[in-house]
């Protein structure tokens, strides 16, 4: 049992280029979620999907764009890279069913550099 | 908007003594899950305990227990009889279990604890 899967686990680009992430979960969840993770801010929501086919706004959205064509994928976006994208990114997955428990599963991370 | 606050950034504590981690949040639903998550420098995050919001009573986790007081919007942290391999990033997380957050699963800013020998 994988669990989540990022893809790739290091990436280094240059400004203006662009990139996808790739987020894979065998274990059949409906919540899925991208993360950055910045020294002193915690963990910042940018996208999040609570079922295939759609997906939100958390809250630094802008500069990257998601997508949920199957359940067991999200893929992040940067279409142009800057600087400031430069992060770890997480992944994420979780369930929810009615009043039962639920927990978030997390990738490993992916370290991003823009140059 | 849903959102957490963790007020202390970093914290210390003597091996075998307890520590409170506090964590507060916002949010206008009445169903929801509150978490405390571990990130250790191998960056791997771990759910050290979570509570469902309707449930009154305290989760404990071994040596981790929590201090849910809803009206005040309010979930701290106690880790009793500390181990050096609690050395970590708290995270305080909360989920949407209904309305508008529905799903949205939401991180405070996290506090970073040393245990000491």
């Amino acid at each position: 049992n994988a669990g989540v899967t990022q893809t790739p686990k290091f990436r280094v680009l240059k400004t203006g280029q662009s990139m996808t992430l790739l987020c894979a979960q065998d274990m059949n969840h409906e919540y899925m979620y991208w993360y950055r993770q910045d020294p002193g801010m915690g963990l910042r929501l940018i996208h999040y999907s609570v079922g295939e086919g759609t997906t939100a706004k958390g809250e630094v959205p802008d500069g990257y764009n998601v997508s949920r064509l199957k359940k067991q994928n999200f893929l992040l976006g940067l279409e142009s890279a800057a600087p400031s994208q430069t992060s770890v990114y997480f992944c994420a997955s979780s369930y929810y069913y009615g009043t039962g428990n639920t927990e978030a599963f997390f990738g490993q991370g992916t370290r991003l550099t823009v140059v | 908007a849903q959102t957490v606050t963790q007020s202390q950034p970093e914290m210390s504590v003597q091996e075998a003594e307890t520590v409170t981690l506090s964590c507060t949040y916002d949010t206008s639903e009445s169903n929801y899950y509150l978490f405390w998550y571990k990130q250790p420098p191998s960056r791997q995050m771990i759910l050290v305990i979570r509570q469902e919001a309707y449930k009154q009573q305290n989760a404990t986790e071994n040596r981790f227990s929590v201090n849910f007081q809803k009206a005040a919007k309010s979930f701290s942290l106690k880790i009793s009889d500390s181990q050096l391999g609690d050395t970590a990033m708290y995270f305080c997380a909360f989920m949407g279990a209904g309305g508008t957050s529905y799903g949205k699963l939401t991180f405070g800013q996290g506090t970073i604890l040393t245990v000491h020998p």
